[in-house]
């Protein structure tokens, strides 16, 4: 149980273009997800919570309107890159919080290259 | 704020035993967790505490001393297999996790 699935596993997109990325928790709901952005050789950093029903908080230094957050039912978040740049080239991993506050359920992460 | 410290990089031969110290400094912690990541991977979850001492879980054990903001990973018999980046994250009064730069742990044949 507690399955986290990401998609898609990678993209290529055009600087300019906005890419969708989906993450779902399969066997089990979530009110709350959070999207992490992971540069190479470096730690997880933590982007924003999304919560079912309601608008995503974002951390410190995040552009709400270019990532965009929508919790549109308890097993599903997706993330928005919108206007991406090569600077946005990241590795962007989702969890899912479980039925206890503290437990947190990683997806396989997603690999997005802006060319 | 979070501050999360732990060394970068780590070595050791197959079948030896390495510790992996962490210290942390979190507002309204709630635990330690430890993950494993293999490079291109997503976080896999290792260990959780909460309490202080010692949780055992097979040749993984995790410590943790929230009087001193410390914590360590203890792998042993260590494995080619082994071979990963070990993050050490700590969680916050709202329950997120913050994590530290990760420990890249190399294993010798």
């Amino acid at each position: 149980g507690a399955v986290v699935s990401q998609h898609p596993s990678w993209v290529i997109c055009k600087s300019g273009t906005s890419v969708k990325i989906e993450c779902r928790s399969l066997d089990f709901q979530a009110t709350t997800m959070f999207w992490y952005r992971q540069f190479p050789k470096q730690s997880l950093m933590l982007m924003a919570t999304s919560n079912e029903g309601s608008k995503a908080t974002y951390e410190q230094g995040v552009e709400k309107d270019k990532f965009l957050i929508n919790h549109a039912s308890l097993t599903l978040s997706t993330l928005t890159v919108t206007s991406a740049h090569p600077e946005d080239s990241s590795f962007y991993i989702c969890s899912a919080r479980g039925a206890r506050e503290y437990e947190q359920y990683f997806g396989p992460g997603t690999r997005l290259t802006v060319t | 704020g979070q501050n999360i410290d732990q060394p970068t990089e780590m070595t050791a031969t197959e079948g030896a035993i390495v510790q992996i110290n962490c210290t942390y400094q979190t507002s309204g912690f709630n635990g330690l967790f430890w993950y494993q990541q293999h490079a291109g991977e997503a976080p896999t979850f290792l260990s959780y505490n909460v309490l202080d001492g010692l949780e055992e879980k097979g040749r993984f054990s995790s410590f943790l001393s929230r009087s001193k903001g410390y914590s360590y990973l203890l792998l042993k018999e260590l494995q080619m297999k082994d071979s990963a980046s070990y993050l050490c994250a700590a969680s916050g009064g709202d329950y997120k996790l913050s994590f530290g730069a990760g420990t890249t742990v190399t294993v010798r044949a």
